[in-house]
């Protein structure tokens, strides 16, 4: 079982609509949950991050935590081309290391 | 404020040779931690660097290492490439930790022949 794990997709969606991408993780005691977008060619940049069970949101993006299922998801609202990208879920486990451990990531594409 | 930068962008290698892979973190950022990217595994931890300690090292051979210096510059080596090395290698800075914000550089895209 890969520690951190995503559909590959592609996800596609029709611009406006809600994008739902979602990633299970492997260690229970994980406490740190991030979001990186990654466009083709490009290097990964960070949209969100969450630590606690429930939602976090920052404009049209809104992170959503489960520890108990062990799955976080990250909801994108009005999804606009522009979003077009790979998403990269990443978890930090909390074993003391200072090390990210990351999904292969779940390509969304938005067309107009 | 500048970014993280890497360099160089890119490299064409052969099989057995050795390379050299420089990363420049943000100013005041302490942490430096290296991945390797490729289509079939992914974003993988390489090792994490901090006052020029490494912090933690990931499931790689021995013929990747890296070092850190004080003014927190960071390097990777991979000595005797294979075939299978051909991938991206970032790097990413944050101010102390690795759970704060992570900025990645543009990378050094290495091509073994």
């Amino acid at each position: 079982q890969k520690e951190v794990e995503q559909n590959s997709g592609p996800l596609s969606v029709p611009e406006g609509a809600i994008a739902s991408l979602n990633c299970t993780y492997s260690d229970r005691v994980s406490q740190s949950f991030f979001w990186y977008r990654q466009y083709s060619g490009k290097s990964p940049e960070l949209i969100m991050s969450i630590y606690s069970n429930g939602d976090k949101e920052d404009g049209r993006f809104t992170a959503q935590l489960n520890k108990a299922s062990q799955y976080v998801s990250l909801l994108i609202r009005d999804s606009q081309p522009s979003d077009s990208a790979t998403y990269l879920c990443a978890v930090l486990p909390n074993t003391g290391f200072q090390k990210l451990v990351f999904g292969t990531g779940t390509r969304l594409l938005v067309s107009p | 404020k500048a970014g993280v930068t890497q360099t160089p962008r890119y490299l064409i290698k052969t099989r057995g040779q050795q390379v050299t892979l420089s990363c420049s973190p943000i100013s005041g950022h302490r942490s430096v931690s290296w991945y390797q990217q490729t289509p079939g595994q992914g974003l993988q931890f390489l090792f994490e660097y901090f006052s020029e300690t490494q912090r933690n090292k990931g499931n790689f051979p021995g013929r990747f290492s890296g070092r850190q210096f004080s003014n927190s510059r960071s390097e990777m080596n991979v000595s005797t490439l294979e075939l299978g090395d051909s991938a991206l290698y970032l790097c990413a800075s944050s101010l102390v930790e690795v759970r704060d914000t992570q900025y990645f550089g543009p990378g050094t895209r290495l091509t073994v022949l």
